[in-house]
């Protein structure tokens, strides 16, 4: 099935420190989204990338996507106390008219040491 | 939690009970969804309703039944749920398909 997931599952740096996160998909995707979550909230949308699209940046954050690979990196440079939560990636399947259903991972849990 | 709402943010309910579950986005939005969010599993697209029509319906069970009125407003409505039916329950919009979703800040649902 189309699949997000996401590598590693938990993720521990002190602050400070990078964070860099993958996330590997099964399918031809329209694109490739990062949500992060905190703790029994909402997921907020970080960044969208298209699948023409090789690198994309927003502020602290830094993504690329590998469509021969099947793949997708989230860099966060910098971390901070603040950038402890979940992170998700989402994948759309390939449709012409675009596609509503995304397919989340299980998530990386990351924990920033201050 | 940019501009959907959900109510109630935690709701406790017996097997036999009936309750309502509210989402609402103020963004013009033409898509709405409801995800189920369960601890260990990737979250789930349950419904997807675009332009007040239901679009995407994941195989979920008939105890759970979505209604969207208009484009602003979106009702999961439960019935005779199970305790494994106990999970956070997202409610989302976005402008369009394929493209980024805002997120509400679910309803916490336990069932006894």
């Amino acid at each position: 099935s189309q699949q997000g997931e996401e590598d590693p599952q938990a993720l521990s740096i002190q602050e400070g420190e990078n964070a860099t996160m993958n996330c590997s998909y099964k399918t031809s995707i329209n694109n490739l989204q990062w949500y992060r979550q905190n703790s029994g909230r909402g997921l907020v949308h970080l960044i969208l990338i298209r699948s023409n699209e090789r690198e994309k940046h927003s502020g602290r954050l830094r993504v690329t996507l590998d469509t021969s690979k099947k793949s997708s990196s989230l860099l966060i440079t910098a971390s901070r106390a603040a950038d402890t939560a979940s992170y998700f990636c989402a994948t759309d399947l390939f449709r012409e008219a675009g596609s509503y259903q995304l397919t989340f991972g299980k998530g990386t849990k990351l924990s920033v040491i201050p | 939690e940019t501009g959907v709402t959900q109510t109630p943010r935690h709701l406790v309910m017996g097997m036999t009970n009936k309750k309502s579950l509210k989402c609402e986005q103020h963004l013009g939005h033409n898509a709405m969804y409801w995800y189920k969010q369960s601890a260990k599993k990737p979250l789930e697209l349950m419904f997807v309703y675009s332009l007040e029509e239901r679009v995407e319906n994941n195989s979920v069970p008939s105890r759970f039944s979505p209604e969207c009125p208009n484009s602003s407003h979106l009702f999961l409505h439960l019935h005779t749920l199970q305790p494994e039916d106990s999970a956070l329950y997202l409610c989302a919009s976005s402008p369009s398909a394929s493209l980024e979703q805002f997120f509400g800040p679910g309803t916490r649902l336990t069932v006894l």
